[in-house]
């Protein structure tokens, strides 16, 4: 089992503000995706990144993986309610995907 | 993207009995699936990876007697928990994998879920 942590674990903001969530593990993995998930729903696929030092921007969220992939951050602007959320990172590893320690963030209008 | 479905959605079982959980990709074959368990406000544990037409992988600590995986075709993976007692209760997803051309981007999409409880 690969471990991923995450931080923060919770993360409770007010509408407007920006925020940034990290994830971090000592393993090299091939790629690395993100998710966001809803209660009492499945993961939903936020963006993969592959290549050492990629930078990928959806609208508000900016991924980037590190150079040695082993850690990545989501970054998020000006966050809205409904970013609302399970954030969770994934890496790939071999032929598995594990995922991060997750965060919560909740955000406030 | 790839649809994933899972069925049934929500069960609620007595102890002691045995629960099927059912892994569909819809519009796309999987050769591989994995299955992952979620606590509340937890991140997912992989639990096994189901591979079509050989023995599932189980991740270190999961009984593999405890829970039988089956992946019988191209579309569908099933995960039984044999024998369920209330600590088996939890979230359980799937997913099935989707490999793009050269395996560099694969991208696993993900079922709704399997609310299981255990009284």
């Amino acid at each position: 089992t690969q471990l991923l942590e995450q931080s923060p674990q919770f993360l409770s903001i007010q509408e407007g503000e920006n925020l940034t969530v990290y994830c971090n593990s000592s393993s090299v993995f091939s790629s690395l995706q993100w998710y966001r998930q809803e209660p009492g729903e499945g993961p939903v696929l936020l963006v993969t990144v592959v290549t050492g030092g990629e930078v990928k921007k959806l609208k508000r969220l900016t991924f980037q993986f590190g150079d040695a992939r082993k850690d990545s951050s989501l970054h998020i602007t000006a966050a809205q309610p409904g970013d609302t959320g399970l954030y969770l990172c994934a890496g790939e590893y071999g032929n598995q995907f594990y995922f991060g320690t997750g965060t919560s963030l909740t955000v406030i209008p | 993207g790839a649809v994933v479905s899972q069925h049934p959605s929500r069960v609620i079982c007595k102890s002691g009995t045995s629960v099927k959980i059912e892994c569909r990709s819809l519009d796309f074959q999987a050769t591989t699936m994995f299955w992952y368990r979620q606590f509340p406000k937890k991140s997912l544990m992989l639990m096994a990876t189901s591979n079509e037409g050989s023995k599932a992988t189980y991740e270190q600590g999961v009984e593999k007697d405890k829970f039988l995986i089956n992946h019988a075709s191209l579309t569908l993976s099933t995960l039984t928990v044999t024998s369920a007692h209330p600590e088996d209760s939890s979230f359980y997803i799937c997913s099935a994998r989707l490999v793009s051309g050269g395996g560099a981007n694969n991208e696993q999409f993900f079922g709704p879920g399997t609310r299981l409880t255990v009284l």
